[in-house]
């Protein structure tokens, strides 16, 4: 069946400019996660969405950053005024459940995001 | 300190080895601990899924969890060359959260 899956696959954009990242989760994945990976880094949580619940934004480093879900289906990461150091993958996971082996996170391949 | 420390590496062996990969980690919430393999230019793919202390086996992959120590392993038996990847340690704590934090990866190479 499908993976997650994410476009653009990468991006380069000028600084200044605003970004919008897409991701479509496993279909019936209720759980729905977006990670930053610098180069050579592990994964840094930025948000996630459970259901109808309140997202968690704790991982967000600014607000320049917001994401929103509809439903259980796809969600876009938007990053305004982009900054060199905002330069990374940007990647997108989802889940059965919360919890559990129903819980174990599944990755799409990423947006590769260059700032100029 | 980082919440989860994990040596980066690389590490080269060569084919038929077994592979030893670590983390360790400061928070004693933790109990959900997972790996994650990531080719170049790929997202991670979960290898490992395991409940608080104790051992996993998954064919040429065994996990291993000592909270006691806050210690975890993975194992790699009669390694490949399509082992080669950055492996990821990833743990989370309570029921009431699916947040994952990463260990910083350690790249292998099995050389043939």
């Amino acid at each position: 069946g499908a993976g997650v899956s994410q476009s653009p696959s990468n991006k380069v954009t000028e600084k200044g400019k605003d970004v919008e990242l897409r991701c479509d989760p496993i279909s019936g994945h209720t759980a729905l996660y977006w990670y930053r990976q610098r180069l050579g880094q592990g994964l840094e949580f930025l948000i996630y969405f459970q259901g109808n619940s309140a997202p968690d934004k704790s991982g967000l480093p600014s607000d320049r950053f917001s994401a929103e879900r509809t439903g259980e289906s796809v969600s876009t990461l938007t990053i305004q005024r982009t900054q060199q150091e905002d330069s990374a993958v940007y990647l997108c996971a989802s889940s059965l459940a919360f919890t559990g082996v129903r819980g174990a996170q599944h990755f799409g391949d990423g947006t590769r995001l260059s700032i100029l | 300190q980082k919440e989860v420390e994990q040596d980066p590496g690389p590490l080269s062996v060569p084919e038929g080895a077994i592979v030893s990969l670590n983390c360790t980690y400061s928070n004693s919430a933790f109990q959900y601990f997972m790996w994650y393999r990531q080719y170049s230019r790929k997202g991670p793919e979960l290898l490992m899924y395991t409940y608080s202390s104790g051992n996993k086996e998954d064919g040429r992959f065994t996990a291993q969890v000592d909270k006691s120590s806050k210690y975890i392993s993975l194992f790699i038996r009669d390694s490949q060359p399509s082992d080669s990847a950055t492996y990821l340690c990833a743990m989370s704590g309570s029921s009431n959260t699916g947040k994952l934090i990463f260990g910083q990866g350690t790249t292998l190479q099995v050389k043939p």
